[in-house]
């Protein structure tokens, strides 16, 4: 199994360009989670969802999107990049049965 | 909002010593938990406590939780250079929403030196 996949795993953009993240878990987790990893800020909750077709908003939803199409991808996307969206952006996952979850490697974004 | 805190935010000890790490949180939880981060990583779970216990072990890890001063400590006895990592606790939201929402504290950074 490869668990949670993200792509990609690096990227930078110019203010004001859009893009996705795509996240995949291959683990039949119900639950999946977009966080992001800002230095000495931990990790902040953006969105999540708790089944396909389904999303809810996190800490820190603005300026980001999502979509759970399936019930094994979660994409993040952000709309018009901003520089205060640098960060590393972490996908999870988690089954409704069990608390932990599991996390991808991560996308290291860059808005210039 | 940040709802848990790790104190140290760092620590260095030698091969073979113990490392203790606490975590202090706000408001009422389901549940806590324990994650590892190595350099340039995703995040790895490694124990997670539930309200109604005070102590649990897992390997050379011991845990335990104090609800009524709102702390957890996370010890790794017999510390190898291989636990040198960031460690999290994290904090369900109890939102009853059944999300399993996590609350991240900081991050102790922990260096073992061989």
């Amino acid at each position: 199994n490869a668990g949670v996949t993200q792509t990609p795993k690096f990227r930078v953009l110019k203010t004001g360009q859009s893009m996705t993240l795509l996240c995949a878990q291959d683990m039949n987790h119900e639950y999946m989670y977009w966080y992001r990893q800002d230095p000495g800020m931990g990790l902040r909750l953006i969105h999540y969802s708790v089944g396909e077709g389904t999303t809810a908003k996190g800490e820190v939803p603005d300026g980001y999107n999502v979509s759970r199409l399936k019930k094994q991808n979660f994409l993040l996307g952000l709309e018009s990049a901003a520089p205060s969206q640098t960060s590393v952006y972490f996908c999870a996952s988690s089954s409704p049965l069990r608390g932990e979850q599991y996390f991808g490697p991560g996308t290291r974004l860059t808005v210039t | 909002s940040q709802q848990g805190e790790e104190d140290p935010q760092a620590l260095s000890i030698q091969e073979g010593e113990n490392a203790t790490m606490n975590c202090s949180y706000k408001t009422s939880i389901n549940n806590l938990q324990w994650y590892r981060q190595n350099s340039g990583r995703g995040l790895v779970h490694l124990i997670l406590i539930r309200s109604n216990e005070r102590e649990k072990h897992s390997g050379r890890l011991r845990v335990t939780l104090d609800t009524s001063k709102k702390s957890s400590s996370l010890l790794i006895t017999a510390s190898r250079a291989a636990d040198t990592a960031s460690y999290f606790c994290a904090t369900d939201a109890n939102s009853g929403a059944g999300s399993y929402q996590l609350t991240f504290g900081k991050g102790t950074k922990l260096s073992v030196i061989p």
